[in-house]
């Protein structure tokens, strides 16, 4: 059963433009939404994350909007640039591990 | 400190043999985690350690599947009688403890079963 729901599966954006990738969650128990991010060949890293307290959290070009009554949440990459090109997962704990979601590959063209 | 460092970073196995994979997290972090990751979808967890306790271990984690953690530092994953569906990427992570301190993933280890 896949508790974190992810969208689109794969994204092309032109340079400057904004990449808006989408969750959906089920439980909610969860309380901590990271977003992290993936280059080929790399392990993911924690990019960005948000509590549900919050409606909004924005870290530079990053920013996850959180909206607990229907339970989704998304990344938006403000002036996306081609380095932004990687892949990008929603994830939510559950206990003491990471829950993923399938990923979403961000292509930015030039 | 260099980060979680995983070896090796690709494995190429005939289907039935063994193999171990090797993990050294972050120097100060207790808490070690196994994720594997198939093509096209999200790290799925598999076990994870508090020191050199074994605490979870997710159903994908088959007999044949092996975690330790000896000294609470470095972790090996072994496989034993690998199959083709083992074919995936290996993820370790550490984090330190806490339910949402940050998890810090390593390179991964890819394995091909042929």
């Amino acid at each position: 059963q896949q508790q974190v729901k992810q969208s689109p599966q794969s994204l092309i954006v032109q340079k400057g433009g904004i990449s808006i990738i989408n969750c959906a969650y089920e439980n909610t128990a969860f309380d901590y939404f990271p977003w992290y991010q993936q280059f080929p060949g790399k392990g993911p890293a924690l990019l960005i994350a948000i509590r549900p307290d919050v409606s909004e959290k924005k870290e530079g070009r990053f920013t996850i909007s959180f909206n607990k009554s229907a339970k989704q949440f998304s990344l938006h990459i403000m002036d996306s640039q081609p380095g932004d090109s990687a892949t990008y997962f929603c994830a939510a704990p559950r206990d003491d591990k990471i829950i993923f979601g399938k990923g979403t590959r961000l292509h930015i063209l030039p | 400190d260099t980060g979680v460092s995983q070896n090796p970073r690709h494995k190429i196995t005939k289907r039935g043999q063994n193999v171990t994979f090797r993990c050294d997290p972050i120097s100060e972090h207790n808490r070690l985690y196994w994720y594997r990751q198939t093509l096209g979808q999200g790290p799925e967890f598999l076990t994870y350690f508090q020191n050199e306790a074994q605490l979870e271990k997710s159903r994908l984690l088959s007999d044949r599947f092996s975690a330790e953690r000896p000294k609470g530092s470095f972790s090996t994953l072994e496989i034993q009688r690998t199959e083709q569906g083992d074919s995936a990427m290996y993820l370790c992570a550490s984090s330190s403890s806490g339910r949402e301190d940050t998890q810090y993933f390593g390179p991964g280890t890819r394995l091909t079963v042929l």
